[in-house]
């Protein structure tokens, strides 16, 4: 499974948009790129997930470049509840319960 | 997605003992995972639950340490043996939910 690097920590306001970016330089021709946020003293929730290009939903959008070795997680707006811990995490698509993850960035949205 | 109930949610216990978590699912999966989270770290997966079969155990993680069960598609515990304080963390449990997994909230262990 390839390795993530991503930020230990960002700050932010509430009303900005937020840019995590990760670097995953050896990911695999069949890995997915997968987004999770952890609020304190719960499990982590899925965000997002995309292979190339671009993925929107609801919640944020997911920018990954042609040669895929990052990806940028984009939250839109971000309040005080968005502060939070977010993992990126690279695997196979296709059986990617057993998830590997990183040590994740702790983002802090200030009033 | 699947809806998970992990029970304890939190628990004191002493060490030499040994705790048993809980955690149903409300569809029927194939594989349930179980992570342990030290305070301020990363999740670390321990074991991969398969029904009808052994549990698959992560370098570092042994089957007398972490005993699994899986007695059906729905169900599974972990029990955490002869604790020490190094037990401390948060256990959790969780399922792949086709896109992304779903987590349970995890059994917040304290050895004392």
């Amino acid at each position: 499974l390839a390795k993530t690097t991503q930020p230990i920590s960002m700050d932010s306001y509430e009303g900005q948009e937020v840019n995590i970016t990760c670097s995953h330089n050896n990911i695999a021709t069949n890995d997915y790129i997968t987004w999770y946020q952890q609020f304190p003293s719960q499990g982590p929730r899925f965000i997002i997930q995309g292979y190339k290009t671009k993925v929107t939903n609801e919640v944020a959008s997911l920018f990954i470049p042609a040669d895929r070795k990052s990806s940028t997680l984009s939250l839109p707006r971000v309040s005080l509840s968005d502060t939070a811990v977010y993992y990126c995490l690279v695997g196979d698509g296709g059986s990617q319960g057993n998830l590997i993850f990183g040590k994740g960035t702790k983002l802090s949205v200030k009033p | 997605s699947a809806v998970i109930s992990q029970k304890p949610s939190r628990d004191i216990c002493q060490r030499g003992t040994s705790l048993t978590i809980q955690c149903q699912v409300d569809s029927q999966v194939t594989m349930m995972f179980w992570y342990r989270q030290q305070p301020g770290q990363s999740l670390t997966l321990i074991a991969t639950a398969n029904q009808g079969s052994e549990a698959t155990y992560e370098s570092g993680f042994v089957i007398d340490k972490f005993p699994i069960s899986r007695p059906n598609l729905t169900f599974s515990t972990l029990t955490v043996s002869n604790m020490s304080p190094e037990d401390s963390s948060i256990y959790l449990c969780s399922v792949d939910a086709g896109t992304g997994n779903t987590f349970g909230s995890g059994t917040r262990l304290t050895v004392v």
